[in-house]
């Protein structure tokens, strides 16, 4: 079975501050890690992933991620928020052997910044 | 960009009723996918879909779900009898590969929300 924790329910930075939003999973085997963002009455986008490689990863509008198979993290990152950061913020894991693809998802941390 | 649509973005219904959640995925994605999110909670896993049949399903995808390719542009989900703890959002997504070792990213739409009174 495979599980995605999001610690924080919320997370408020102030504008031009540094922001993590955390994330930890558990899969058997190697995982596939996603990060989404969810505005207000909008669908999940895409903001980064990790498949193989260097443990961090770049993605949209400035956020990174890094991938720390020890501590099995993979905590959001930015550093320097914006207001329009302002969102709901999802963690997704599947496994290498999941062959349908199944995302399973953090229960959501949101992000509140403010100016 | 291409992206994946879904129609209504609001279905309300009785509890009872059946309905059908549109989808069009993206044009040269093969596998396709249904999420629902209840209210305050997480995003819930569903189904897979892909060459015309169900790849994998959670618990939550009992028989009053189906799921179905009627031509080459739709996908749709449907709900045989609603019940009112089915009230949720409903997103499609999709992906070009699939299978265990696809790095595919899956591409959601904005979700259709379901309310059944």
């Amino acid at each position: 079975a495979q599980s995605v924790a999001q610690p924080e329910d919320q997370v408020n930075v102030a504008e031009g501050n540094p922001l993590t939003v955390k994330c930890t999973y558990s899969v058997s085997g190697n995982p596939y890690l996603f990060w989404y963002v969810q505005y207000p009455n909008r669908g999940l986008q895409f903001l980064l992933k990790y498949i193989t490689g260097d443990n961090l990863v770049k993605g949209s509008y400035g956020f990174e991620a890094e991938f720390n198979k020890s501590q099995t993290s993979f905590h959001l990152k930015k550093p320097s928020a914006l207001v329009s950061d302002s969102a709901l913020y999802f963690c997704a894991v599947r496994g290498h052997n999941n062959a349908g693809n199944m995302l399973t998802f953090g229960g959501g941390t949101r992000l509140m910044v403010k100016p | 960009e291409p992206e994946v649509t879904q129609t209504p973005s609001h279905q309300v219904t009785q509890m009872g009723q059946e309905v059908i959640l549109r989808c069009v995925p993206i044009s040269n994605h093969l596998y396709f996918y249904w999420y629902r999110q209840i209210l305050g909670q997480k995003v819930e896993f569903l189904v897979s879909f892909y060459n015309n049949e169900i790849s994998e399903k959670s618990e939550i995808f009992d028989d009053q779900f189906s799921v179905e390719r009627p031509d080459g542009s739709n996908f749709t989900l449907k709900i045989r009898s609603t019940k009112l703890e089915d009230s949720a959002m409903y997103f499609c997504a999709s992906t070009r590969s699939g299978g265990g070792l696809s790095t595919d990213t899956q591409y959601f739409g904005p979700g259709t929300r379901l309310t059944v009174l």
